[in-house]
């Protein structure tokens, strides 16, 4: 299995409070990914780094905001929880990908996230 | 733009009968395509991919899907269930570029599998 660890797994809060989700990751992949799970929708990406300080907005951005500041660690950040982001959040490494293969993503186990 | 779409939300077999799941797509550039499967609560495991190599592509646990072009398809299949298939699958397209983000997901197909 690839070096991936989400923190916290599961997460009660309340509306209005700051959250931030921590990916980790020990296979130093260049790229690294953000996605919400939901029923009905599959998954969503939200945001993804493509290196260091390096970040850019997924097809579900609005209210979260992200950090790269090493190889190893994406933080995903709500900066005011509301109820429509009570969800479950997969972080997910790629490394780099050529014309002929776009290398697989390999997923953490994901972060439950409840905002009451 | 790409796209792709899980034909089934909820396909149901008996242990030891044979499983497709299917999956269409479309892709205006030269697409990868992989299988993922996910059980209860854990992360998504890679169950196969395709790029532009063998169009007949194996993966774990006896899995495999052919790549049809002229179909937009990516069926998968497995000759004989077994319970511990028993998950929710996902079709996922990529772009095969140097683009990180391009990672369009179906909405998954629930595999019940009867005893």
């Amino acid at each position: 299995d690839a070096g991936i660890t989400q923190s916290p797994r599961h997460k009660v809060t309340e509306t209005g409070t700051p959250v931030t989700l921590r990916c980790h990751q020990t296979e130093n992949h260049r790229y690294m990914y953000w996605y919400r799970q939901d029923p009905g929708h599959g998954l969503r990406l939200i945001h993804y780094s493509y290196g260091v300080k390096d970040t850019d907005k997924g097809e579900v951005s609005d209210g979260y905001s992200v950090s790269r500041s090493k190889t190893e660690d994406f933080l995903l950040t709500l900066e005011s929880a509301t109820s429509s982001q009570t969800s479950v959040y997969f972080c997910a490494i790629s490394e780099l990908q050529d014309r002929e293969d776009a290398g697989e993503l390999f997923f953490g186990e994901g972060s439950r996230l409840t905002v009451l | 733009a790409q796209s792709v779409t899980q034909l089934d939300s909820h396909v149901s077999v008996s242990e030891g009968t044979p499983v497709l799941l299917r999956c269409n797509y479309s892709s205006s550039y030269s697409p990868s395509l992989f299988w993922y499967v996910q059980h209860p609560n854990k992360g998504l495991q890679l169950l196969l991919k395709y790029t532009s190599a063998a169009t007949l592509v194996k993966g774990i646990n006896g899995f495999e899907a052919e790549f049809k072009k002229s179909e937009t398809s990516f069926h998968l299949t497995k000759p004989s269930a077994h319970m511990s298939d028993a998950a929710e699958y996902f079709c996922v397209v990529r772009r095969a570029s140097t683009n990180a983000g391009k990672s369009t997901f179906g909405d998954g197909t629930t595999l019940t599998v009867k005893p």
